[in-house]
């Protein structure tokens, strides 16, 4: 089945440049999302990259898709004291928009 | 806007209770989903819903029912709670299609004594 990992814990200084990483087994993934989760919230998508692209940028954040290492990766700019959440990538494979999560990275950032 | 609304944020039951859990979306989305997130294992898909009165079960439906009688409302049953549900419930909407994002609720966090 799928299966998507990411690990645990980033921590950070402000103004420094984080990136979250995200491997998955699916090769037939079409969609792959970010999504950001503050304390408290629900889930806020931040952005996602189709299968055939390399790399979407948008604003500070710079995702980088290797399809052939099945590996994703969030690059945030000038990480900010508001940026402090936890990270879920996720994959989509076909019609129907069942996601599989993985299990988030909490990105800790230090004044 | 996209508003996912969840009846409660916080939630306390007993062991052997029955426990609803509602779920509106206000954008005539046709998908909805209910995942449990749980510390160190992200988020899990219990059950989801394509069409009014249609389910399918996701990767942990034990111990859960769905119903989804109008459109906008999609609701999870636990007919009798147990303590290993205690968990964050997070409900999310989206459009057909694997291209249209999910948009989620804020969560209910269910706490099973």
């Amino acid at each position: 089945g799928e299966d998507v990992e990411q690990s645990l814990f980033l921590s950070v200084r402000e103004g420094d440049s984080s990136v979250i990483n995200c491997t998955y087994t699916d090769s037939s993934s079409t969609y792959l999302y970010w999504y950001k989760q503050e304390p408290g919230a629900g889930l806020q998508l931040l952005t996602y990259i189709f299968s055939n692209m390399d790399m979407k940028q948008d604003q500070r954040l710079t995702v980088l898709l290797n399809k052939k290492d099945k590996h994703l990766s969030l690059r945030i700019a000038d990480t900010q004291t508001g940026d402090s959440a936890i990270y879920f990538c996720a994959e989509s494979i076909t019609a129907g928009n069942m996601l599989t999560f993985g299990g988030g990275t909490r990105l800790m950032v230090k004044p | 806007d996209v508003k996912v609304t969840q009846s409660s944020r916080y939630l306390v039951k007993r062991t052997g209770e029955k426990v609803f859990l509602e779920c509106v979306q206000d954008m005539d989305h046709e998908n909805m989903f209910w995942y449990r997130q749980d510390p160190g294992l992200g988020l899990r898909l219990i059950y989801f819903s394509y069409d009014v009165k249609m389910k399918e079960k996701g990767d942990i439906p034990e111990g859960y029912s769905v119903s989804r009688e109008k459109k906008e409302r999609f609701s999870l049953i636990l007919e009798s709670a147990s303590t290993n549900q205690t968990s964050m419930y997070l409900c999310a909407s989206s459009l057909s299609g694997a291209r249209d994002t999910q948009y989620f609720g804020p969560g209910t966090r269910l706490t099973v004594l």
